[in-house]
């Protein structure tokens, strides 16, 4: 079955930095593209960013353009999501998603909450 | 920038039929998706392409889509069926969500 899980979550403060993993198991993980989405405390889903399955494509939100980078390393079926200067704003649960065959966000693992706070 | 509109809230008694919207100016040529939110988990899909049901969705959720406004049906709304409920699309290589709706069950 598909597995997702996520780690590298914490509290840093403003201005610094994290790197979020995404560990993928199940299915064949060099063939679908990911998502990073993020959801703040009490708010709605916000995507964040996009990797094709070769790592040939990748797209941002506005918000976290320029601070963020996705990546992936298909040997170790892993999703990564590099966070660089971090904002209060950024504060959320980070969920990394698995796209379907109809471009959906069809598995999702369960979060790893990012606190930004001095 | 390309934004979904849904409304904060529905409420239904069970048994009864909630319906959903979701609008957005790409709908027309973009594909739909919506996802339940339980409190404390992740996101599941239960509509993908406006109107398919994954495998283990139950059949009571189904979509629909009519111009720039899709729409998500629960038959015979059950007290588990209480969760937040979020529209997703997609327009030039932005993923969009709407702000979610959060369906009662009185």
């Amino acid at each position: 079955q598909v597995q997702l899980v996520e780690s590298g979550g914490g509290v840093v403060q403003p201005g610094g930095s994290l790197r979020l993993s995404c560990a993928a198991s199940g299915f064949t993980f060099s063939s679908y593209g990911m998502h990073w989405v993020r959801q703040a405390p009490g708010k709605g889903l916000e995507w964040v960013a996009f990797i094709r399955y070769d790592g040939s494509n990748k797209y941002y939100a506005d918000s976290v353009k320029g601070r963020f980078t996705i990546s992936r390393d298909n040997s170790k079926n892993t999703l990564y999501l590099q966070m660089n200067s971090l904002r209060a704003e950024d504060t959320a649960v980070y969920y990394c998603a698995k796209v379907g065959q109809w471009l959906e966000f069809d598995y999702w693992g369960q979060g790893t909450l990012v606190t930004v706070s001095s | 920038s390309y934004e979904l509109t849904q409304p904060p809230s529905v409420s239904v008694s069970p048994g009864q039929t909630a319906r959903i919207t979701c609008s957005g100016d790409a709908l027309p040529k973009q594909y739909a998706y919506w996802y339940q939110q339980k409190p404390g988990q992740a996101p599941v899909l239960v509509i993908y392409k406006d109107s398919e049901r994954p495998s283990g969705i139950p059949e009571r959720f189904s979509g629909s889509s009519s111009g720039t406004t899709v729409t998500l049906t629960i038959s015979g709304v059950q007290a588990e069926d209480e969760a937040d409920y979020y529209c997703q699309s997609a327009d030039s290589s932005v993923w969009v969500f709407g702000g979610g709706t959060k369906l009662t069950v009185l």
